[in-house]
């Protein structure tokens, strides 16, 4: 069935460099992204989003990259800083969304 | 914050009762969805209200229920509490126009069955 699914359960960066989070998607018929952020004891929160006639969009201090012919996603974090410690979400859908198991960022001092 | 409340922040039940949970959302907004959080899972579609009408659902039996309000606002409703039913509750609200359909989320309500 459909899935989005992301590489890594855990990702530890040094604070001030850049982060890479990568999703895959399974629904070639997807057409709308969204990267949530969600740090301990709180909801998602939104960061940014991409819809599938593009292939890049950036936000601030942010950037999603998407490749629809290898159904992947990712979210670049530039300057990574102690504040973006958080579990990372990518997903797809229009009403319902269908998330992937999350990616947990740590920022090393 | 996205301005999206959820209430009660934590409840306890047990196995077989039943539970209503609530959702104010985001000012401006006229849809609801709701979704399931298992811990250490992301979250799970169950599903979403549109003018008052179930506008989609996920893999969830008859037993998750819910309803909206003429003010947007939400309740859901789940009957026979299982123990697998402890959770994350998450409500998410979004604007229904064109295809900008980005849903915020409250803060969850983390329900216990025992």
């Amino acid at each position: 069935g459909e899935s989005v699914g992301l590489h890594l359960p855990t990702l530890s960066v040094q604070e001030g460099d850049n982060s890479i989070i990568n999703c895959a998607y399974s629904n070639s018929a997807s057409d709308y992204f969204i990267w949530y952020k969600q740090e301990s004891g709180k909801g998602p929160q939104f960061i940014i989003d991409i819809r599938s006639n593009m292939d890049k969009r950036q936000g601030q201090r942010v950037t999603v990259l998407l490749n629809k012919t290898v159904k992947h996603l990712s979210l670049q974090i530039a300057a990574t800083q102690p504040g973006d410690s958080a579990v990372y979400f990518c997903a797809e859908g229009a009403d319902g969304l269908t998330f992937g198991k999350g990616t947990h960022l740590i920022i090393q001092p | 914050e996205t301005g999206v409340t959820q209430s009660p922040t934590h409840l306890i039940k047990t196995r077989g009762q039943q539970v209503t949970l609530r959702c104010s959302s985001q000012s401006g907004h006229n849809t609801v969805s709701w979704y399931q959080q298992a811990l250490g899972q992301g979250p799970q579609f169950i599903f979403q209200y549109y003018r008052e009408e179930e506008n989609g659902r996920g893999n969830f039996p008859p037993r998750f229920s819910g309803l909206q309000f003429p003010n947007y606002s939400s309740e859901l409703n789940v009957n026979a509490l299982e123990l697998d039913d402890s959770a994350l509750y998450l409500c998410a609200s979004s604007l229904a126009s064109g295809r900008a359909k980005t849903q915020y989320f409250g803060p969850g309500t983390r329900l216990l069955v025992l």
